[in-house]
């Protein structure tokens, strides 16, 4: 069964400093890998995808996440945090192989004090 | 580009009542979805469709019925309200393949049932 974890209910971090939402996942077959935000009283936006290739994928905002296949884990980085970064992050998996559907993290809130 | 809109935006119902949500998109995608997002439960898939006249079920699709009569629209139905279907609905779409693998979303239908 695919599922995924995203083990920190909450991240603190100052602004300027790096941050790292973490992502750990589990599907049969390769992983199609995502993050999206989440604003307050707001849908998810997409952040940024793994589909194939380089490891490191970048995306939105200056984000920017790692695929680790040993580790199973797609970790969302950002050199220098921003105060406006301050919001509800989640990680989503589909299989590559016999399933529509994409199954999504219990989600992480970054805040970032400034 | 409206993208995906969802009708209503808020709700209060009685136990016992009925309601019909509304999802229109019009990106042309064949691919929508159904989701409930609950505290520290993160998104939860309701049910699916994969193209005009096809639903499929979902993690949490009892309690809820859905149609999608036009490519368009997916709709979600409550035919008797209970205080456990509390919560904020999401509706999305994609296209089935190629590069735009990501889902696009509404901005939410926050369902209250007293």
């Amino acid at each position: 069964a695919q599922s995924v974890a995203q083990p920190e209910d909450q991240v603190n971090v100052a602004e300027g400093n790096p941050l790292t939402v973490k992502c750990t996942y589990s599907v049969s077959g390769n992983p199609y890998l995502f993050w999206y935000v989440q604003y307050p009283n707001r849908g998810l936006q997409f952040l940024l995808k793994y589909i194939t290739g380089d490891n490191l994928v970048k995306g939105s905002y200056g984000f920017e996440a790692e695929f680790n296949k040993s580790q199973t884990s797609f970790h969302l980085k950002k050199p220098s945090a921003l105060v406006s970064d301050s919001a509800l992050y989640f990680c989503a998996v589909r299989s590559t192989s016999g399933t529509y559907k994409y199954i999504f993290g219990t989600g992480t809130r970054l805040k970032v004090l400034a | 580009n409206a993208g995906v809109t969802q009708t209503p935006k808020f709700r209060v119902l009685k136990t016992g009542q009925s309601m019909t949500l509304l999802c229109a998109q019009d990106m042309n995608h064949e691919y929508m979805y159904w989701y409930r997002q609950d505290p520290g439960m993160g998104l939860r898939l309701i049910h699916y469709s994969v193209g005009e006249g096809t639903t499929a079920k979902g993690e949490v699709p009892d309690g809820y019925n859905v149609s999608r009569l036009k490519k368009q629209n997916f709709l979600l139905g409550l035919e008797s309200a209970a205080p456990s279907q509390t919560s904020v609905y999401f509706c999305a779409s994609r296209q089935p393949s190629g590069t735009a693998f990501e889902a696009f979303f509404g901005q939410g239908t926050r369902l209250t049932v007293v």
